[in-house]
């Protein structure tokens, strides 16, 4: 079955510290990989994504993740979190054009100062 | 380009009533999706459509939901009758057709059924 799976419901992080995000998935095809932020009240926006090559991407707003086929991972990274940060983030997984997205049910990232 | 279009923004209406959420994709994007948010069950795909034909219509909850495509630049999610297990964020989505589907999100709806 193909899915994604986010296995911190909520983190917390002081201001200036590193975050890291977990994404497992499961997809029975070549996956390709997203990581996406929702700010309260608004919708969702890319922040970066892994089709293929390089298995570390670099995306917008200082994020990058890192693709491990072996652990089937996509974990998301941040060395020096802001407090515009706490968000929402989700990591989907897709296929070749024509298929749809699957999202895991998201990360709460809290900011503490 | 101005984005992916939802309206309205903010929907109350009472159990049993009509609702029709609308959608404008991004102008030359082939696909359009539309997905519910909800606390419980996080982002679900329900219905996709390429160049206007309805691709996978699986994740349609019940037949009280329909959408239609019925040109490139305009979508609906129609609930009817509506029921408050319904209040949800439903979110559009478009993508250009190429290799991979990347989603371009809309603001959202948010629809509380009373």
């Amino acid at each position: 079955a193909q899915s994604v799976t986010q296995p911190d419901i909520h983190i917390t992080v002081s201001e200036g510290a590193s975050l890291e995000l977990r994404c497992n998935y499961s997809y029975g095809a070549t996956p390709y990989l997203f990581w996406y932020v929702q700010s309260p009240g608004q919708g969702l926006q890319l922040l970066l994504k892994y089709f293929s090559g390089d298995t570390l991407v670099q995306g917008i707003k200082g994020f990058e993740a890192e693709f491990k086929r072996s652990q089937s991972s996509f974990n998301l990274r941040k060395p020096s979190v802001h407090w515009s940060d706490a968000a929402e983030y989700f990591c989907a997984v897709g296929g070749q054009a024509g298929t749809a997205l699957i999202f895991g049910k998201g990360t709460t990232l809290s900011v503490s100062s | 380009d101005a984005g992916v279009i939802q309206s309205p923004r903010h929907e109350v209406t009472e159990m049993g009533q009509e609702v029709t959420l609308r959608c404008k994709p991004i102008s030359g994007h082939d696909y359009l999706f539309w997905y519910r948010q909800t606390m419980m069950r996080g982002l679900e795909l329900l219905i996709y459509f390429n160049n206007n034909v309805p691709i996978d219509d699986s994740g349609m909850p019940e037949d009280r939901f329909s959408a239609k495509m019925p040109n490139a630049s305009f979508s609906t999610l129609k609930i009817q009758p509506s029921e408050p297990r319904d209040s949800a964020v439903y979110f559009c989505a478009s993508s250009p057709s190429g290799r991979v589907t990347e989603a371009f999100f809309g603001q959202g709806t948010r629809l509380t059924v009373v």
